[in-house]
Order: C-alpha cells, then sequence, then structure tokens
C-alpha cells in the first residue's frame, strides 16, 4: 500500500517569506498524481496545486510551487512571499492512476508571523 | 456551481444514537468518497462508490457504519449505534470519471460535518 510522510508537524514563516514543506511518499507504481491539499480553521479541503508524475515539469500555482523529483519520491510546496492567509494545515496526497482514493500525509501546520 | 454539500455542519448526539450525514456532490460527478478525519488518525478514507457502486468499503470501522448511494446526486453515511470514538469531521468528496470532462482527477471536498457522540 501507498504511504505519505510529512516529516514537519509544524512550520512558521514570517510574512513575504519563502517556506518550503516536505513530502515524501513510498509507491511501486510509475503512473500517479500528487496533491497538495490546504485546510484553514474553516476546516475546508482546498487544493493548491497538483502534479501528474509523468510531467518532468514542475507545477506551478501563482505562489505556490513543487519539487517533483520522481526517483527520490519526493514532492515538496514552497510558498512564497508568504501571506497571513497562507496560514493552515497542508496535506500532502497521493493517487494511483484510474480512479481511486486519496491517500494523505499527516498534515503540516503552517503559521505566518506578522 | 454550488461545490460538495454536506449537511449537517455540526451534529452532537448522546451515545447509542443514529447518525445520518449526508452529502450532495457536484453534478455530474460520478464518483464520490467518504473520508474521516481525527487527532489521531488523520485523514482516512472510509468508502467510496463509482456509479452509484459502493467500490471499496474496507476503510468502514465497523458493522456499526453504512453508506448508501441511491442516485447519483445523494449520498448518506449512516452510523448506528454511535460511539464516543466516533467523533470526528466527515468528509465527503466527489469527482467526474476519466472520459466525462473537467477535472476528473482532482477531489472536491464538501465543507465537513463534525460529529461529537457525547
Amino acid at each position: 500500500a501507498q504511504t505519505v510522510t510529512q516529516s514537519q508537524p509544524e512550520m512558521s514563516v514570517q510574512e513575504a517569506e519563502t517556506v518550503t514543506l516536505s513530502c515524501t511518499y513510498d509507491t511501486s507504481e510509475s503512473d500517479y498524481y500528487l496533491f497538495w491539499y490546504k485546510q484553514p480553521p474553516s476546516r475546508q479541503m482546498i487544493l493548491v496545486i497538483r502534479q501528474e508524475a509523468y510531467k518532468q515539469q514542475n507545477a506551478t500555482e501563482n505562489r505556490f510551487s513543487v519539487n517533483f523529483q520522481k526517483a527520490a519520491k519526493s514532492f515538496s510546496l514552497k510558498i512564497s512571499d508568504s501571506q497571513l492567509g497562507d496560514a493552515a494545515m497542508y496535506f500532502c496526497a497521493y493517487r494511483s492512476s484510474g480512479n481511486t482514493p486519496l491517500v494523505f500525509g499527516k498534515g503540516t501546520r503552517l503559521s505566518v508571523i506578522a | 456551481d454550488a461545490g460538495v454539500i454536506q449537511s449537517p455542519r455540526h451534529e452532537v448526539t448522546e451515545m447509542g444514537q443514529e447518525v445520518t450525514l449526508r452529502c450532495k456532490p457536484i453534478s455530474g460527478h460520478n464518483s464520490l468518497f467518504w473520508y474521516r478525519q481525527t487527532m489521531m488518525r488523520g485523514l482516512e478514507l472510509l468508502i467510496y462508490f463509482n456509479n452509484n457502486v459502493p467500490i471499496d468499503d474496507s476503510g468502514m470501522p465497523e458493522d456499526r457504519f453504512s453508506a448508501k448511494m441511491p442516485n447519483a446526486s445523494f449520498s448518506t453515511l449512516k452510523i448506528q449505534p454511535s460511539e464516543p470514538r466516533d467523533s470526528a469531521v466527515y468528509f465527503c468528496a466527489s469527482r467526474s470519471l476519466p472520459g466525462q470532462g473537467g477535472s476528473w482527477d482532482t477531489q472536491y471536498f464538501g465543507p465537513g460535518t463534525r460529529l461529537t457522540v457525547l
């Protein structure tokens, strides 16, 4: 079974600075998808960014980008120009190809310091 | 689009009572997932449906839990009888199936139901 590990339970960053959240995963599959979800205090799960494993180019969405290292099974999230609204729990998730459910990491709580 | 709709948003009940959680997926989505979030276990899959058919219910913790999807626009998760250890946030998520267009590779989550069993 696939597993997702987020080794940083908590992180903090100064407003306007850059922070990187780590995620590693374990799989024997070659075709899969990776996601970062944000969960603010409202509990809503919000998709931040996604990456298809067959794509070599790292995904970017405005201030959010990933560093996808397929051989190392690593999928880190970089948040640039951090804003107070970025404070939340961040979950890394894995999904096999086909219509399969998500496997989540335990999450990283990000605090943004003004 | 209204997104995935869940009701109720909060539920407080007493041990032994029946609890029913409801979910309306995004229109056109034919795949529906129920997840549970707790501090101890994080986010874990309970069950998922494709075209209203249950595909994998291995995450359903006990026979006290049951889920149905009578049509493409409605699903329920029932706990009978409820126990204090069932207290958690329950999420419903939906996704379109491959070939049906849209962001078929992404799950969209509802706001969750916070269940407290006293």
